[in-house]
């Protein structure tokens, strides 16, 4: 059964900083792994998709990085503002494009 | 449509009363996916629609627990009998078709508080 686990469950931080959300998950049979932001009270916001043949995929001041093989995806957030302070999910998806989500990592960005 | 909605957004009802929640896909995807984010479950998948027929409903948590997708289109998630552990955000999601890999787009959810 595929588990994902986040690293870590919470963070925070100040303003500028470079940050690092790990991800890890048990059975590397994945179609792809999709990183997602939630506000309070919010859906989901898609941030970044790598499907299991990429290495890693940037958009602006995120890039994630997949490594299937071992089962770990990191999220690299460059140059922390106030406006990324969110819940950070990580998913993987498997067969019948079943998404498995991590319980999540929340940050708080501080000026 | 220009993504995925879902209705109401909100809805409170009794213990026991029966509930229905509805997703309306983009406009041309052919997959429907339903998921549940509790406090103490996180996000967890709940059922899969390719076309009309449900391949996958291993996450519908019990029988009072069902789904249905006429025309290919609409999803009604219809929860019977509901209990205070019911209460949790319901997530729907839509995807071009059931080939592997395929992108997901979520909608706003509706939340769902059971007194």
């Amino acid at each position: 059964k595929q588990e994902v686990t986040q690293i870590p469950a919470a963070l925070s931080v100040p303003e500028g900083e470079n940050l690092v959300l790990n991800c890890s998950f048990t059975d590397s049979a994945i179609y792809n792994l999709q990183w997602f932001r939630q506000d309070p009270g919010k859906g989901l916001t898609s941030l970044l998709l790598i499907q299991s043949s990429q290495r890693e995929q940037t958009s602006g001041r995120l890039n994630a990085s997949l490594d299937k093989s071992s089962g770990r995806s990191t999220l690299y957030i460059a140059a922390s503002q106030p406006g990324d302070s969110a819940t950070y999910l990580c998913a993987v998806m498997s067969g019948y494009n079943k998404l498995i989500f991590g319980a999540g990592t929340r940050l708080a960005v501080h000026p | 449509g220009a993504g995925v909605s879902q209705s109401p957004s909100n809805k409170v009802t009794e213990k026991g009363k029966d509930v229905e929640l509805r997703c309306d896909p983009i406009s041309g995807h052919t997959a429907l996916y339903w998921y549940r984010q509790s406090l103490g479950q996180g996000l967890e998948f709940l059922i899969y629609f390719q076309g009309n027929s449900a391949p996958d409903k291993s996450g519908l948590p019990s029988d009072r627990f069902s789904a249905e997708r006429t025309g290919g289109s609409v999803s009604t998630l219809t929860i019977q009998r509901t209990q205070q552990e019911d209460s949790a955000v319901y997530l729907c999601a839509s995807s071009l078709d059931g080939a592997g890999g395929r992108e997901q787009y979520f909608g706003p959810g509706t939340r769902l508080t059971v007194t």
